[in-house]
């Protein structure tokens, strides 16, 4: 089994700084997932990536597929980025339908 | 679209009641998905459904029976709640189960066993 891990746990950041948070996993995979979780509890997908790096506004996702880690950044933080951050992959192989999940990074920028 | 919806958004159990858990979809996706989420534990898949009319196993199946009514209902039944089963529980939709799909979530069912 995939095993997942995030760091850290918890980030307290000011308002406009830049953050990172990170993931790593211990077998191969087929597809990493980057996901938002509100204060409410609502979960929206960020990003699917396989390999390589993708963009959406002031997030950006990175994979190394050799090593086994991707890392998340937030440009220009604001307080209405404060939510937590969970990493999911998609481990390879036949069969292989399930996402293992983090247990995710909460985030909480300060005005 | 309303995406995916869940009901109840909460719920209160006795040890030993039943009840279902409903969850509807509006993206003609294919591939549906239970999971649970527990307080220090990453979201854990109960049961999925590849397409209309299957269904298998996840991670922690134990306790919990699905139906996949049509393409667009997938329900989670618990026939005799425990205490361990106080979570909060998740719908989420996919195109279909390959790789290339992201997920999309419902809003969530807090569901408190005593």
């Amino acid at each position: 089994k995939n095993e997942v891990e995030q760091s850290p746990q918890n980030l307290t950041a000011q308002e406009g700084e830049f953050i990172t948070i990170n993931c790593s996993y211990s077998v191969g995979i087929s597809a990493l997932h980057w996901l938002q979780q509100h204060p409410g509890g609502g979960i929206v997908s960020l990003f699917m990536l396989s390999s390589g790096k993708k963009k959406h506004g002031r997030l950006i996702a990175t994979i190394n597929i050799q090593e086994k880690h991707s890392s998340l950044h937030i440009t220009a933080s604001h307080p209405r980025d404060s939510a937590v951050y969970i990493c999911a992959v998609r481990s390879r192989g036949a069969g292989s339908y399930q996402l293992t999940f983090g247990k995710g990074t909460k985030l909480s920028v300060i005005p | 679209n309303a995406g995916v919806t869940q009901t109840p958004k909460f719920q209160v159990l006795k040890t030993g009641q039943s009840m279902t858990l409903q969850c509807a979809q509006d993206m003609n996706h294919n591939s549906m998905y239970w999971y649970r989420q527990d307080p220090g534990m990453g979201l854990r898949l109960i049961y999925y459904s590849a397409s209309e009319g299957t269904t298998d196993k996840g991670e922690v199946p134990n306790g919990y029976n699905v139906s996949r009514l049509n393409k667009r209902e997938f329900s989670l039944r618990l026939e005799s709640a425990a205490p361990s089963q106080t979570s909060v529980y998740f719908c989420a939709s996919s195109e279909a189960l390959v790789t290339s799909y992201e997920q999309y979530f419902g809003p969530g069912t807090r569901l408190t066993v005593t």
